[in-house]
């Protein structure tokens, strides 16, 4: 148990559909990523949120559209995805530049996507 | 861009010593870190080297040479449970937050 939580763990929708990941950090910190994780490739970096402010969007097709009402919740909202979009997707969460250990990410367990 | 490299696969036998290497070719670098992750389940934080050298916690160690873009994971004393993927990642700063790039990755596996 990280104090990162993900729900739901698993999803299987289609390509038609509109669904949305949702995470959740008890740590008191204020930045907050998402992730991809596929098979066979690196974790790949998506979104940062800094303050509920997002500071860093990778290239990210606009399908992938996410939120950060506060420093504790942070949402992805997912529509007319591509089947190459299943993966693993990850939250994770830290303390912002200059407090303590803030180099330190905590990850979620993952919402595993399955795009029919 | 980054480009981190690291052995996909490494296997030992369990009590050995394992080192994992990972080198980098990267433009704006702050750091590396090294993430275990268990299949299946989130990556959790290992280390986190800044300057030269080698830092120890417990049965791991990590090591760093920025002049030479070079890192090495060493694993002490390998229990069954340290079979686990081991990702590289090479940081960032920007926008308020140490911004990692990771590697693919190195899965390794302690036999008995």
């Amino acid at each position: 148990e990280t104090g990162v939580t993900q729900t739901p763990r698993h999803l299987v929708m289609g390509m038609t559909n509109k669904k949305s990941l949702k995470c959740e950090q008890h740590l008191g910190h204020n930045a907050m990523y998402w992730y991809k994780q596929s098979a066979k490739k690196p974790l790949e970096l998506m979104f940062v949120y800094n303050f509920k402010e997002q500071t860093e969007n990778n290239s990210v097709p606009s399908r992938f559209s996410p939120e950060c009402p506060n420093s504790s919740h942070l949402f992805l909202h997912l529509h007319t995805l591509q089947p190459e979009d299943s993966a693993l997707y990850l939250c994770a969460s830290s303390h912002p530049l200059g407090q303590e250990r803030s180099y330190e990410q905590y990850f979620g367990p993952g919402t595993r996507l399955t795009v029919t | 861009g980054q480009n981190i490299d690291q052995p996909t696969e490494m296997t030992a036998t369990e009590g050995a010593i394992v080192q994992i290497n990972c080198t980098y070719q990267t433009s704006g670098f702050n750091g590396l870190f090294w993430y275990q992750q268990h299949a299946g389940e989130a990556p959790t934080f290992l280390s986190y080297n800044v300057l030269d050298g080698l830092e120890e916690k417990g049965r791991f160690s990590s090591f760093l040479s920025r002049s030479k873009g070079y890192s090495y994971l060493l694993l002490k004393e390998l229990q069954m449970k340290d079979s686990a993927s081991y990702l590289c990642a090479v940081s960032r700063q920007a926008g308020g937050s140490y911004i990692p790039t990771f590697g693919r990755g190195t899965s390794l596996i302690v036999h008995p």
